[in-house]
């Protein structure tokens, strides 16, 4: 069975500093599929990136940089030089390849980020 | 161009009573998902459709809930009996096609659903 664990609840920092949220996964399929999605205050989850397990190659998007390692299962986000509009909900998710019959797509249970001005 | 809407924005409701939820995908994406986010936790699937027909049904808790898409765009979430346990934000999200597997959710608002 698929499993995501964002082992991080809540972390609080001050504006500028840098901060990663953890995600480690669990599945037994060899093709699957890694995002991050924000879900900011107004409730409404946002995109921010995709990764198939054939790339293990860093991403980096602005601020933001993901660094994800099949040999730990993990696909770790990095914010540089925070700002107080990325206190959010962070969610890490997996989806294993789909077939005919649907797409399994699970979540984490999401880390709360707060920036402090 | 709009995004995924849902309606109502908030429904507060009796234990025992019926409701529905709705759901209006990005114009032309076939595939659609409803998931069921409590407080504190992350999105929970429930259901997802391919077109009109509902290709994976396994995370509907119980046979209170139901869904449908009768014309392959506009979905209703069915929950019957309703229970305070029922009580969380419904999520519902599109996507374009599950073409290389390849599948980014666009979601919608939610419902925030309040049985008392």
């Amino acid at each position: 069975a698929q499993k995501v664990t964002q082992a991080q609840t809540e972390i609080s920092v001050v504006e500028k500093e840098d901060v990663t949220l953890d995600c480690v996964y669990e599945t037994r399929d060899t093709t699957y599929y890694l995002f991050w999605y924000k879900q900011p205050p107004s409730g409404e989850l946002v995109f921010l990136i995709r990764r198939n397990s054939f790339d293990e190659q860093n991403e980096i998007s602005g601020r933001y940089s993901w660094n994800f390692q099949k040999s730990t299962s993990s696909f770790n986000f990095t914010i540089t030089a925070s700002q107080v509009v990325d206190s959010a909900v962070y969610f890490c998710a997996l989806s294993e390849a789909p077939n005919n019959y649907g797409q399994n797509f699970v979540f984490g249970p999401g880390t709360r980020l707060s920036v402090l001005p | 161009g709009a995004g995924v809407s849902q309606t109502p924005s908030n429904k507060v409701t009796e234990k025992g009573k019926y409701v529905e939820l709705r759901c209006d995908p990005i114009s032309g994406h076939t595939a659609l998902y409803w998931y069921r986010q409590s407080l504190g936790q992350g999105p929970e699937f429930l259901i997802y459709f391919q077109g009109t027909g509902a290709a994976d049904d396994s995370g509907l808790p119980n046979d209170r809930f139901f869904a449908v898409r009768p014309e392959g765009s506009v979905s209703t979430l069915k929950i019957q009996r309703t229970e305070r346990g029922d009580s969380a934000v419904y999520l519902c999200a599109s996507s374009s096609s599950l073409a290389g597997g390849y599948n980014e959710q666009f979601f919608g608002p939610g419902t925030r659903l309040t049985v008392l």
